[in-house]
């Protein structure tokens, strides 16, 4: 069965800090994803990365990073959360022939 | 870029009655898909449409894909209180990118 796991379904931060935001894909896909979802914007593309060590810009990367160091993780990184960051991520990975997204339970970011 | 609209953002139905929710993309696309995320849950894969004029059917849901391959519905007749959630879609453009352009998704709600 396939599986997309994030390292906490929950998790609260102060304003200035560090945050690292980890995922984890069983299925060997090439593709990995990093969303954000607000109410009424839907699904917003921050990061994504087609190989290890590759990544590319999606719609609104400004404040985060990304690490693709093996193919199964692929990490968010917020260098200096702000309190406009709050919100809902979703990672999702897929293989390169369906291009079938398939998502992880998501983590709730609170940056207080 | 490339934008896919989708409407309506709400529908409020009564248990038994049919719901639809449309897509319209700015391009033209290589395929589109559908996803459902349940509330509290994540956005699970429906099903995925290829060819122009495609018409797929899974129990009392029907999915259309347009001639042009720029629009598409989810049709779910009679619909059940099970079918609560909020629906996705998602374009691949042609060129073959990585990455899934969503719609903002179209939230149902089903009255008992």
């Amino acid at each position: 069965d396939v599986k997309v796991t994030q390292s906490s379904r929950y998790l609260v931060k102060r304003t200035g800090e560090k945050v690292f935001l980890e995922c984890v894909q069983d299925m060997d896909h090439e593709n990995m994803f990093w969303y954000r979802q607000d109410p009424g914007l839907g699904l917003r593309l921050i990061y994504f990365s087609y190989d290890v060590k590759m990544k590319e810009k999606g719609d609104i990367p400004e404040g985060y990073s990304v690490s693709r160091e093996k193919k199964e993780r692929f990490s968010l990184i917020l260098e200096s959360a702000s309190t406009n960051q709050t919100s809902m991520y979703l990672c999702a990975s897929s293989s390169g022939l369906l291009n079938i997204q398939y998502f992880g339970a998501g983590t709730r970011l609170s940056v207080l | 870029g490339q934008q896919v609209m989708q409407i309506p953002q709400y529908q409020h139905v009564q248990e038994g009655e049919d719901f639809t929710t449309y897509c319209n993309s700015s391009t033209t696309l290589s395929n589109i898909q559908w996803y459902k995320q349940r509330p509290g849950g994540h956005p699970v894969f429906l099903i995925q449409l290829v060819k122009s004029g495609e018409v797929k059917k899974q129990k009392r849901l029907t999915f259309q894909f347009g001639e042009a391959k720029k629009n598409s519905s989810l049709h779910i007749t009679a619909t059940q209180t099970t079918d609560v959630g909020t629906y996705f879609c998602a374009g691949e453009t042609q060129g073959g990118s990585e990455k899934l352009v969503f719609g903002k998704g179209t939230k149902l709600t089903v009255n008992p």
